[in-house]
């Protein structure tokens, strides 16, 4: 089945360090992958996302590219903040309902 | 313009009590979905709907009722709490497939 598998956490960075997370994918045919991210006490929020192979999704500084030949999609951002401190969520969406199918989840915790 | 807005935001049962979570969404939006959000294990889909009258199981739905009589509303029915129901409970809703997901702030349930 279609399923999403992302590095565990958490992950401790010092402010302006690079940031990779990274998401692969097991899944039929070409879905549309996504970043979503959760502030503390809050809903997700939709970063960014691909709908189709090469593309490059970017939000906020962060960007991420739908690769198909590695099935991933590996969220990257060059200079974290503190305020960038949040759980990110990879997700695939598949199939005509569009349901999204979600990794465990990354804690990043940026210290000043 | 409000969104996905979820009610309660908190909620304590005891178990075998029933009790409705609310959720409603002003953007017409046709898909609508609730997830749990449980500590890693990521968020997992309970019900969904594609339009006002059509709904259909998730991932974990146990437990869970919905009905969708209105495009604006899905709410999610616990018939008989027990505490392996105790979690974050989203609410999410989309214009179509290909397009990412906006999420409410969650409900967070506890059963006692």
């Amino acid at each position: 089945g279609n399923s999403v598998t992302q590095m565990e956490g958490p992950v401790t960075l010092s402010e302006e360090a690079f940031l990779t997370i990274n998401c692969t994918y097991t899944a039929t045919g070409y879905p549309s992958l996504f970043w979503y991210v959760q502030y503390p006490g809050e809903g997700l929020q939709l970063l960014l996302k691909a709908t189709k192979a090469d593309d490059k999704g970017s939000n906020k500084g962060f960007e991420a590219t739908y690769r198909k030949e590695t099935t991933s999609f590996h969220l990257e951002k060059g200079s974290v903040q503190v305020s960038d401190s949040a759980v990110y969520f990879c997700a695939l969406k598949w199939g005509s309902q569009g349901n999204l199918i979600f990794g465990k989840g990354t804690k990043l915790s940026v210290k000043p | 313009n409000a969104g996905v807005t979820q009610t309660p935001k908190f909620q304590v049962l005891k178990t075998g009590q029933s009790m409705t979570l609310q959720c409603a969404q002003d953007m017409n939006h046709e898909y609508m979905s609730w997830y749990r959000q449980d500590p890693g294990m990521g968020l997992r889909l309970i019900h969904y709907s594609v339009g006002a009258g059509i709904t259909d199981q998730g991932e974990v739905p146990n437990g869970y009722n919905v009905s969708r009589s209105t495009t604006e509303d899905f709410p999610l029915r616990l018939l008989s709490a027990a505490p392996s129901q105790t979690s974050v409970y989203f609410c999410a809703s989309s214009w179509t497939g290909g397009d990412g997901y906006t999420f409410g702030s969650g409900t967070r349930l506890t059963v006692v």
